[in-house]
């Protein structure tokens, strides 16, 4: 079946520095979403991308759907505390109907 | 409040007793899922429905049973739960498939079968 994988399944940052996670799919996607999940919470949305090579940006975060949309990545400058969670991409495959959750990239911000 | 809701929010059962983890929405969605999130596994879709009587399968939809009798209820049925199924399960919805559109997620039900 289509796979998504994230790297790294962990990050540890100081406070100020920044984080990168990829996103990876074995399958073409239509389109990619972004969540992230505090501890002990739900997945949050947070962005959707749809167009090759796209780029969007929030504050601090800043997304990119890759050429080919087989891969994605997050990106954010100058970590806070309030940036600790788990990160993870999304997107339809199998039949269209379906969707696939990556592994997801845990941050920790260490003050 | 916009919301889905899922109940009991924490279980522990035994190997081969049936249960059923309910879920709500109040939005009008036509989509609900169900998710079972594992360490380092991310979360993996168990069933989704598209509408009323519609359901289907996902990546990992063995020894689960899902119904969709009306629009803003989607239970997840555990026949006879096993030790591997102890996972944390989400329901979400979204308004039409989230290929289209955001999906929004309820608190989550910690399940351990024992």
């Amino acid at each position: 079946g289509q796979q998504v994988m994230q790297i790294p399944q962990y990050q540890h940052v100081q406070e100020g520095e920044d984080f990168t996670t990829y996103c990876n799919s074995s399958t073409t996607l239509s389109n990619i979403q972004w969540y992230k999940q505090r501890p002990g919470g739900h997945p949050v949305f947070l962005i959707q991308l749809v167009k090759s090579g796209e780029v969007k940006k929030q504050k601090r975060l800043t997304f990119q759907f890759g050429e080919a949309k087989k891969n994605s990545s997050l990106h954010i400058t100058a970590t806070q505390t309030t940036d600790v969670g788990t990160y993870f991409c999304a997107g339809p495959g199998g039949t269209g109907n379906q969707f696939y959750f990556g592994t997801g990239t845990s941050l920790t911000v260490i003050p | 409040e916009a919301q889905v809701t899922q109940n009991p929010r924490y279980l522990i059962t035994v190997t081969g007793k049936k249960l059923t983890v309910t879920c709500s929405q109040n939005m009008n969605h036509e989509y609900m899922s169900w998710y079972r999130q594992d360490p380092g596994l991310g979360l993996r879709q168990i069933y989704y429905s598209m509408n009323v009587e519609v359901t289907d399968k996902g990546d990992v939809p063995e020894g689960y049973k899902v119904s969709r009798k009306e629009k803003r209820n989607f239970p997840l049925i555990l026949e006879s739960p096993s030790p591997n199924q102890t996972s944390l399960y989400f329901c979400a919805s979204s308004p039409r498939h989230p290929y289209q559109e955001t999906q929004y997620f309820g608190p989550g039900t910690r399940l351990l079968v024992l």
